[in-house]
């Protein structure tokens, strides 16, 4: 079974920022069942990215995806106020359909 | 645009069995592109897949759930149910309802309900 560890576990940083996180699965995967997800306190989880790259709709450009076989990387490249919450990386099994969540990482404020 | 709202006891007593049902507005159930799934949170910590349904009936479930987990779907009502019996206090979390995507959005969760707490007390 595919664990997935993300990493650091809390990021404090300032707003403006660059925000560097980690995602490793325990055996290589598909690249494009690789996605990440925003959770802010009392909401929802909000999809970000899927296909390891890809932006979901409404989401700013300042978040980007990328990585390949084990290790994938969340960069959100200059942090805005709303951008302080927790993110999952999430790996997708087709057959059968399996979903696996990483442990997330919190960004924090400064 | 696609809603989906969670409904259901906020309070279970142990053993017992949980039930939610999901009510889908502003779409339907029956496209073989998605699937309708279940996902859970305890409180502060990560989200943990339960399982998912095919507007068919065909189910999936997550493997340390499935001999507690049954999923139904009524496409007449446009609603899914999720039933997790012989509770604990461990299954105490946030459920949340969503739309599984197979096909745009490969792999997503890409539609998700606010979530309802449920407590496993007594």
């Amino acid at each position: 079974e595919i664990v997935l560890t993300q990493s650091p576990g809390t990021l404090s940083l300032s707003p403006g920022e660059r925000a560097t996180l980690s995602c490793w699965a325990s055996q290589s995967v598909p690249s494009n069942y690789l996605i990440w997800y925003q959770q802010k306190p009392g909401q929802a989880p909000r999809l970000l990215i899927y296909g390891a790259s890809s932006r979901a709709a409404g989401v700013p450009d300042r978040f980007s995806g990328s990585g390949s076989g084990t290790d994938f990387t969340l960069t959100i490249s200059r942090l805005e106020p709303e951008d302080f919450a927790v993110y999952y990386c999430q790996w997708y099994g087709s057959s059968p359909p399996m979903f696996i969540f990483g442990p997330g990482t919190k960004v924090e404020i400064k | 645009q696609l809603q989906l709202q969670e409904s259901g006891p906020g309070l279970v007593k142990p053993s017992e069995a949980l039930s939610l049902t999901c009510t889908v507005s502003g779409g339907s159930l029956m496209s073989s592109n998605y699937y309708w799934g279940w996902i859970r949170q305890p409180p502060g910590k990560g989200l943990e897949w339960i399982g998912g349904i095919y507007y068919t009936g065909i189910t999936y479930y997550n493997p340390s759930l499935k001999s507690r987990v049954t999923i139904s779907v009524d496409t007449s009502k446009i609603q899914f149910s999720l039933r997790l019996s012989s509770v604990t206090a461990a299954d105490t979390a946030v459920y949340y309802c969503t739309r599984l995507n197979r096909v745009t959005f490969v792999g997503t969760a890409d539609y998700w309900g606010r979530g309802t707490l449920v407590t496993v007390s007594s």
